[in-house]
């Protein structure tokens, strides 16, 4: 069965560096998301991503935050200056068209990130 | 976007039926009820989903009241696999600023016993 796949699982890095977290969504898929959820708290929707463009983002997905489809088959988060407040798990999730029953989202196993 | 309460937990044994509630008192008439589940240290995963009509799937079945104010999903044989953080989610039909991103709430964590 086709899966979203991310890497990598667990990033450690240092206050104010960048981080790109990658993602392949499953190879029909054409909407794309981005999640997070810090430890013990709920999943925040954080961006989404249609036609090459960000079709809805969230307030946390301030000017730090990127998102890029570079190759046709990853889908990228970039946080230019990482906080100590963005250590969190973070979802990748992808959809087809939604026609018919295909509503659903896939997500991806998570990349736990961990600003020190 | 429109709430959803669910209970903060719940407990069933193996085999047995499990129903979790979940209120949505505000929902509006182009909103779908969708539920996913998390199990520990994973992503989220797709359960079910319905607009006005009963749904069965092969992992669950959603009972969806009248007037659509409240929803049950229901799990005809718990296994320990189920034990997870289910989630009720009102998702606005696609079209203008709506791209289908999922609201999710604090969830209702089941516990299966052996």
């Amino acid at each position: 069965e086709p899966e979203v796949t991310q890497t990598p699982s667990h990033q450690v890095t240092q206050m104010g560096q960048e981080v790109i977290l990658r993602c392949v969504p499953i190879s029909n898929h054409l909407y794309f998301y981005w999640y997070r959820q810090i430890l013990g708290q709920k999943v925040e929707f954080l961006v989404s991503f249609y036609n090459n463009e960000i079709s809805e983002k969230s307030e946390i997905f301030d000017d730090q935050f990127s998102v890029e489809r570079p190759d046709g088959s990853n889908f990228t988060l970039k946080i230019r200056s990482t906080k100590l407040e963005d250590s969190a798990m973070y979802f990748c999730a992808s959809r087809d068209l939604g026609a018919g029953r295909s509503y659903e989202q896939y997500f991806g196993p998570g990349t736990r990130l961990t600003v020190t | 976007d429109a709430k959803t309460t669910q209970p903060n937990s719940m407990e069933s044994n193996e085999e047995e039926p499990v129903h979790l509630p979940c209120n949505h008192s505000t929902i509006s008439g182009t909103d779908y009820i969708h539920w996913y589940r998390q199990l520990p240290s994973q992503g989220p995963e797709y359960v079910i989903h319905g607009l006005t009509s009963n749904v069965n799937n092969r992992m669950a079945s959603l009972a969806i009241a009248e007037d659509r104010k409240s929803s049950t999903l229901i799990l005809h044989r718990a296994t320990l696999r189920d034990a997870a953080v289910y989630y009720c989610i009102l998702r606005r039909r696609e079209g203008g600023t709506s791209y289908g991103k999922l609201t999710f709430g604090q969830g209702t964590i089941l516990t299966v016993h052996p």
